[in-house]
């Protein structure tokens, strides 16, 4: 099942504009990470934040978290050309042991030089 | 780090024939392995839960006896696709969680399955 719905779902920018990608959920979470993957490649992880933090900020990357509205927006300023990618949010909902992740649809961004 | 392999990185079979893909932790154990799959230009949907020493926990929809799903050790958990169709041509991707923290999940490379 999916929980996470992107939007927009495809985006294309010029390099060093910022772009913004934004990421709802349906039930209470844990914590919320966002990922980039590159075509037909795996998973990279970017950043993790908690049911309990509102922002958080990893170099060119700015994570927001607003709990009440069930929603996340990630930042990515000054766009290069290798930030090319799939952004997918996943989430974290605490329950027995085994806790998976459940990715959204993700947001295909385009930087082009 | 904690790093997750996976193998093959990509095979192409023919209808009808069965796929393993292995997926190991290479420097922790994992008790808890999980296994996605990816349709081009879509996310990541789960497919199973794998624990170590016990019967796979498998998503709606997803056919327990076409996907069968063996967690043997803490350190290797397998996928194989039985009687594969183009239909099954996919990315195949697994994690591994290292002890009981949820961000504590690391991802494989993924595999890449044609069914022809």
């Amino acid at each position: 099942s999916q929980q996470g719905e992107e939007d927009p779902q495809a985006l294309s920018i010029q390099e060093g504009e910022n772009a913004t990608m934004n990421c709802s959920y349906k039930t209470s979470i844990n914590n919320l990470q966002w990922y980039r993957q590159n075509s037909g490649r795996g998973l990279v992880h970017l950043i993790l934040i908690r049911s309990n933090e509102r922002e958080k900020h990893s170099g060119r990357l700015r994570v927001t978290l607003d709990t009440s509205k069930k929603s996340s927006s990630l930042l990515i300023t000054a766009s290069r050309a290798a930030d090319t990618a799939s952004y997918f949010c996943a989430t974290a909902v605490f329950s027995s042991g085994n806790t998976p992740l459940v990715f959204g649809k993700g947001t295909r961004l385009s930087v082009i030089a | 780090g904690a790093v997750v392999s996976q193998h093959p990185s990509w095979v192409i079979c023919k209808s009808g024939t069965s796929v393993k893909i292995e997926c190991r932790s290479l420097d922790f154990q994992a008790t808890t392995m999980f296994w996605y799959r990816q349709f081009p230009k879509q996310s990541l949907m789960l497919m199973a839960t794998s624990n170590e020493g016990s019967k796979a926990t498998y998503e709606q929809g997803v056919e327990k006896d076409k996907f069968l799903i063996n967690h043997a050790s803490l350190t290797l958990s397998t996928l194989t696709v039985t009687s594969a169709h183009p239909e099954d041509s996919s990315f195949y991707i697994c994690s591994a969680r290292r002890g009981l923290a949820i961000n504590e999940q690391f991802f494989g490379p993924g595999t890449r399955l044609t069914v022809l």
